[in-house]
């Protein structure tokens, strides 16, 4: 597609519930990134894909969370038995790898906004 | 530890008027620099990067910025800001790794 995409782009979910948000990276894209964005804070890093490979989960703040790219396109964060402190905007970037000067630049998408009641 | 700051978590300027946003960062060397913004209930939009070479850059929408090494700053400023530029933008940074890491951000205002 044009651009990154991102569903549900919003969720509500009570305490406890799990929960699973999709990334759609731009297509070629080899790496593939999620960040947690809290309200009136910049992104935080969270994991990193290289095609299928998770080469980076430093940022993932407990083992609730999971993610996964079993394809090397798609991927998906899942939380599980949410809790109100997950509440914020799961954001998904790609950006191209090997090769180019444009390794770094990554390109979001919309963000997935998650409340927990 | 790397870390990126902006001194500004809100700024109002008047339409017209020029415009700076402050961005310092700590890092050892020479990082890979980015400004963001982000528009209510949008991702963020690259405006532009430093990577290397001229320390003045150009983006999109009229903006630039400049790297200066000794002051460890990536100021971005625009001449003259239109009402469609109020967003919060983001100063971020990356030292060759996979993790970027992004500023607080600031608000920006514009009043007619």
């Amino acid at each position: 597609g044009a651009g990154v995409s991102q569903s549900p782009r919003y969720k509500v979910a009570k305490r406890g519930q799990d929960v699973a948000l999709r990334c759609d990276p731009i297509s070629g894209h080899v790496s593939l990134f999620w960040y947690q964005q809290a309200l009136g804070q910049g992104p935080e890093f969270l994991t990193y894909f290289q095609n299928e490979a998770q080469l980076d989960k430093s940022g993932l703040p407990s083992d609730r969370f999971f993610a996964e790219r079993p394809e090397g396109s798609v991927s998906t964060l899942k939380i599980q038995r949410t809790q109100q402190e997950d509440s914020a905007v799961y954001l998904c970037a790609s950006s191209l790898v090997a090769g180019g000067g444009d390794v770094k630049t990554q390109y979001f998408g919309p963000g997935t906004r998650l409340l927990v009641l | 530890a790397q870390s990126v700051t902006q001194p500004d978590i809100h700024i109002t300027v008047s339409e017209g008027a020029s415009l700076e946003l402050r961005c310092n960062y700590s890092y050892g060397a020479t990082p890979y620099l980015f400004w963001y913004v982000q528009s209510p209930g949008q991702g963020l939009q690259l405006l532009l990067k430093y990577f290397s070479g001229d320390t003045l850059v150009q983006g999109i929408k009229g903006f630039e910025a400049e790297f200066k090494r000794s002051q460890s700053s990536f100021n971005l400023r625009k001449p003259s800001v239109h009402w469609s530029d109020a967003a919060e933008y983001f100063c971020a940074l990356n030292t060759g790794g996979f993790k970027t890491i992004f500023g607080a951000g600031t608000r920006l205002f514009v009043k007619a």
